[in-house]
């Protein structure tokens, strides 16, 4: 079975800090690996996923197959930031999507 | 483009009463999912269609949830009776699969039950 662990319900940092989510992985296959985000009063949305290799809005995540994991970074954290989010899952060559509990991110001033 | 559509936003009921959630999807997308996401927690799938079939509704509580999705289209997930544990928010998102793969989930903004 398919398993994503957030380790950190909460994190906060302060303003121009860099920010590591940490999201880790169980499953046997090779995954295609999400962060999808929630901010105040908005819909979950998809912010970005690893086989696009992009950054989005300063945030980058690379997929580590050995330590299965899948932390999301970003170097210089900004107020914007702040938000739910979720690291989530789906077999290749499948339509399932499992997501993990969340990490409510708060980035102070 | 309103993106996903979903109502009611909020449903206060008593339990043992039943309830009805409906979502439209975005035009062309051929895959709904519905989700509940329990206070604290991530999204759980509770069933997902291709097109108007049932493709995956090995978490849904069938004794007392029942979900459809008439012509490929808007769908409806229906809860009778409630509980109190059915107290959620239902969130319903669509995708368009192309090959298989997990395409971008679009999320509507949930209808949240409460059970009382």
């Amino acid at each position: 079975a398919q398993r994503v662990t957030q380790p950190e319900k909460l994190l906060s940092v302060f303003k121009g800090a860099p920010v590591e989510l940490k999201c880790n992985y169980s499953y046997s296959g090779s995954p295609e690996l999400f962060w999808y985000v929630q901010y105040s009063r908005q819909r979950l949305q998809l912010l970005l996923r690893h086989i696009s290799r992009e950054s989005i809005k300063g945030f980058t995540a690379d997929l580590n197959k050995g330590e299965t994991s899948f932390h999301l970074k970003k170097p210089f954290a900004q107020e914007e930031d702040s938000a739910m989010y979720y690291c989530a899952l789906s077999p290749v060559g499948s339509e399932k999507l499992v997501f993990g509990k969340g990490t409510k991110l708060t980035v102070n001033p | 483009e309103a993106g996903v559509v979903q109502s009611p936003r909020y449903k206060i009921i008593e339990k043992k009463q039943p309830v009805a959630f409906w979502c439209n999807p975005i035009s062309g997308h051929n895959t709904l999912y519905w989700y509940r996401q329990n206070l604290g927690q991530g999204p759980e799938l509770l069933i997902r269609y291709e097109n108007e079939e049932a493709v995956d509704d090995s978490q849904l509580p069938k004794d007392r949830f029942s979900a459809e999705r008439l012509k490929g289209v808007d769908s409806t997930l229906k809860i009778q009776p409630a509980e109190l544990g059915d107290s959620a928010v239902y969130l319903c998102a669509s995708s368009l699969v192309v090959a298989g793969n997990t395409g971008e989930l679009f999320f509507g903004e949930g209808s949240r039950l409460t059970v009382l």
